[in-house]
């Protein structure tokens, strides 16, 4: 079964570095996200991504963030100057919309990012 | 705006007891309900969805739950739970957003099945 991936399974980064955080989704999938969740609490919906622009994000996705599709099977979340708190695990997912009924979002295992 | 509480942070149970993992949301909207397994060290899986019809729904791996629109509950219930089932369990209520969905996920359910 195809499966969305996430490289690297753990980044560490200097706080104030940029970070760059990948994902392959799935193929046919037509809608990609990023989720985050800080140790310990719940997974938040940062951005969704349909048609090569950003077609929803929460009040997390400031500034600091932005995703892109740079060729034809890699979605990038970038993080500039990175601060402590950004220390998460930040999930890729994908999905083929809502055409046809509910198709359920495919998750990526995350990468733990970690600013020191 | 929606909102998914569940009250427990942690489960433990041995195993073949049953179990049952509470899930409360909130919403101004009608709901789409979804129950997420994540195992360790891996991403989130759907264990069942709620959209319409019968309230009763099935899932993957012996699961099931119930919505129930007066209590505003999605329950997650399994009558034998194995060692296997030892992860962590997310409720998530799902909003549509242009033509895709959203979910809001409550902060997770720890279910720690014992021998």
């Amino acid at each position: 079964e195809p499966e969305v991936t996430q490289t690297p399974s753990h980044q560490v980064t200097q706080m104030g570095q940029e970070v760059i955080l990948r994902c392959v989704p799935i193929s046919n999938h037509l809608y990609f996200y990023w989720y985050r969740q800080i140790l310990g609490q719940k997974v938040e919906f940062l951005v969704s991504f349909y048609n090569n622009e950003i077609s929803e994000k929460s009040e997390i996705f400031d500034d600091q963030f932005s995703v892109e599709r740079p060729d034809g099977s890699n979605f990038t979340l970038k993080i500039r100057s990175t601060k402590l708190e950004d220390s998460a695990m930040y999930f890729c997912a994908s999905d083929v919309g809502r055409t046809g009924g509910f198709q359920p979002q495919h998750f990526g295992d995350g990468t733990r990012l970690s600013i020191l | 705006a929606q909102s998914v509480t569940q009250l427990d942070s942690q489960v433990p149970v041995f195993e073949e007891a049953p179990v049952e993992l509470r899930c409360n949301y909130s919403s101004s909207v009608s709901v789409y309900l979804f129950w997420y397994v994540q195992y360790p060290n891996q991403g989130l899986q759907l264990l069942l969805k709620y959209l319409s019809g019968s309230t009763l729904v099935k899932g993957i791996n012996g699961f099931e739950a119930e919505f129930n629109k007066s209590q505003t509950s999605f329950h997650l219930r399994k009558p034998s739970v194995h060692i296997s089932d030892t992860a962590e369990y997310f409720c998530a209520v799902t909003r549509t957003s242009g033509g895709s969905y959203i979910p809001t996920f409550g902060r997770g359910t720890s279910l720690i099945v014992h021998p």
